[in-house]
């Protein structure tokens, strides 16, 4: 167990539709990473925030967005969804106060299907 | 951007034998981390091993090291005694330090483990 939880573990919805996605991560980890992996692909870098802010930004859509509340959990909002959003969703969390900010640690994945 | 390289998607392995997983990465950075993660059919993402750049020793975790080459830009990941439970989809990832906490996947090694 690595102390990031992700909620829904499954979540089956249509085309069209929105979705958001919970993050929370280890804690007293600052920075959440939003990770994409389709079928049998790699992981694509979303969208990373870092106490509350966004700090860098990968392949996301403009359909998708996140934030960082202030108690560090996060969400990833995908809207509009489309049959090749499906896909696994990973979190990742890193940077513990006043730690080693170098190991990043993954939750266990959101599996959104879209019908 | 920083790039990660397997060039082998799929490996196999004899259980009890030896198999390496190869890595190269582009980077300017002359600081940086490097890792392998491990996606069982689970998904779950596991950190398996790090490497400090500044660090000349290669790291070891049990059955697990590697073979940095810091002039090459290779990573290779080795693995010792091979058992049943090491198949999976072996990433390598990179992080720098003046990319913004931001972590580069390769695409990842698929490797069986044959009885």
């Amino acid at each position: 167990d690595s102390g990031v939880t992700q909620t829904p573990k499954h979540l089956i919805t249509a085309t069209g539709q929105r979705v958001t996605l919970r993050c929370s991560p280890r804690s007293g980890d600052l920075s959440v990473y939003w990770y994409q992996q389709s079928l049998d692909q790699g992981l694509q870098f979303l969208i990373q925030y870092y106490n509350g802010e966004e700090r860098a930004k990968g392949n996301i859509l403009e359909r998708f967005s996140a934030q960082q509340f202030p108690d560090l959990h996060s969400e990833l909002n995908l809207s509009s969804l489309e049959l090749g959003d499906s896909a696994l969703y990973f979190c990742a969390s890193s940077a513990p106060r006043g730690g080693d900010p170098n190991e990043q640690f993954f939750g266990p994945g959101t599996r959104l299907t879209v019908l | 951007a920083q790039t990660v390289t397997q060039s082998q998607p799929e490996m196999s392995v004899q259980e009890a034998e030896t198999v390496t997983l190869s890595c190269t990465y582009d980077t300017s950075e002359s600081d940086y981390y490097l890792f392998w993660y491990k996606q069982p059919p689970s998904r779950q993402m596991i950190l398996v091993i790090r490497q400090e750049a500044y660090k000349q020793q290669n790291a070891t975790e049990n059955r697990f090291s590697v073979n940095f080459q810091k002039a090459a830009k290779s990573f290779s990941l080795k693995i010792s005694d091979s058992q049943l439970g090491d198949a999976a989809m072996y990433f390598c990832a990179y992080r720098g330090t003046n990319t913004g906490n931001q972590f580069y996947f390769g695409t990842g090694t698929s490797l069986t483990v044959i009885p």
